[in-house]
């Protein structure tokens, strides 16, 4: 049973053009969500976070909505550049005393951003 | 700073062996955390160690075993390898325990069982 869903494997946009990359998740008891991006052979690097008690979190070019009662959040890549291309993860933690290190994966979304 | 280093790279082992891999955590870092990332199930949480400690345990069977050493390096052990057991084995490591803490992913590990 997943807890966070990323329901679009992939998505491609024109450089210069917002991604917007969704997830979604089923446990109320997450109260801190991460978005990481991952690099072939590379481990996932953090990208943005969100509280629980926030709705959105902005960070340059990268933004996180949080909308607690539709249990989702987005994150919004504006404008969306080449080096962006890669696989974006939503991940959420909370359900064990507060610690980022046991966080919940969703699969991940392939974003390819074309010149 | 040295990042997240984690051996061996690549490997690859028949079914029915065991295999041990390593995790050495960016210096000052206490916590160290293990994650399975496959194809079809993603990135699944393995274990959690803090000075020495498991602290959280996923969901995966006995055959799945870790431990963390004083300088806080980490090992985690499969015994009994199955196909399923290939995957890409990620270490991160965070400087403490707590929401905040942000955690920093090592390359892996690519474990090929055949």
């Amino acid at each position: 049973d997943q807890q966070v869903k990323q329901n679009s494997p992939s998505l491609s946009v024109q450089e210069g053009r917002i991604s917007i990359l969704n997830c979604d998740y089923t446990n109320s008891m997450f109260d801190y969500f991460l978005w990481y991006k991952k690099y072939p052979a590379e481990g996932p690097t953090f990208l943005i976070s969100i509280s629980s008690i926030k709705d959105k979190n902005e960070d340059g070019r990268f933004t996180v909505f949080l909308n607690k009662s539709a249990k989702h959040l987005s994150l919004h890549i504006v404008p969306s550049q080449p080096g962006d291309s890669a696989v974006y993860f939503c991940a959420a933690s909370g359900l064990t005393g507060g610690s980022q290190g046991n966080l919940i994966f969703g699969k991940g979304t392939k974003l390819s951003v074309k010149p | 700073k040295a990042g997240v280093t984690q051996t061996p790279r690549y490997l690859i082992k028949t079914r029915g062996q065991q295999v041990t891999l390593s995790c050495s955590p960016i210096s000052g870092h206490r916590s160290v955390s293990w994650y399975q990332q496959t194809p079809g199930q993603g990135l699944q949480f393995l274990f959690e160690y803090f000075s020495e400690t498991q602290r959280n345990k996923g969901n995966f069977p006995g055959r799945f075993s870790g431990r963390q050493f004083s300088n806080s390096r980490s090992e985690m052990n499969v015994s009994t390898l199955e196909l399923g057991d290939s995957a890409l084995y990620l270490c991160a490591s965070s400087l403490d325990v707590g929401t905040y803490n942000e955690q920093f992913f090592g390359p892996g590990t690519r474990l090929t069982v055949l």
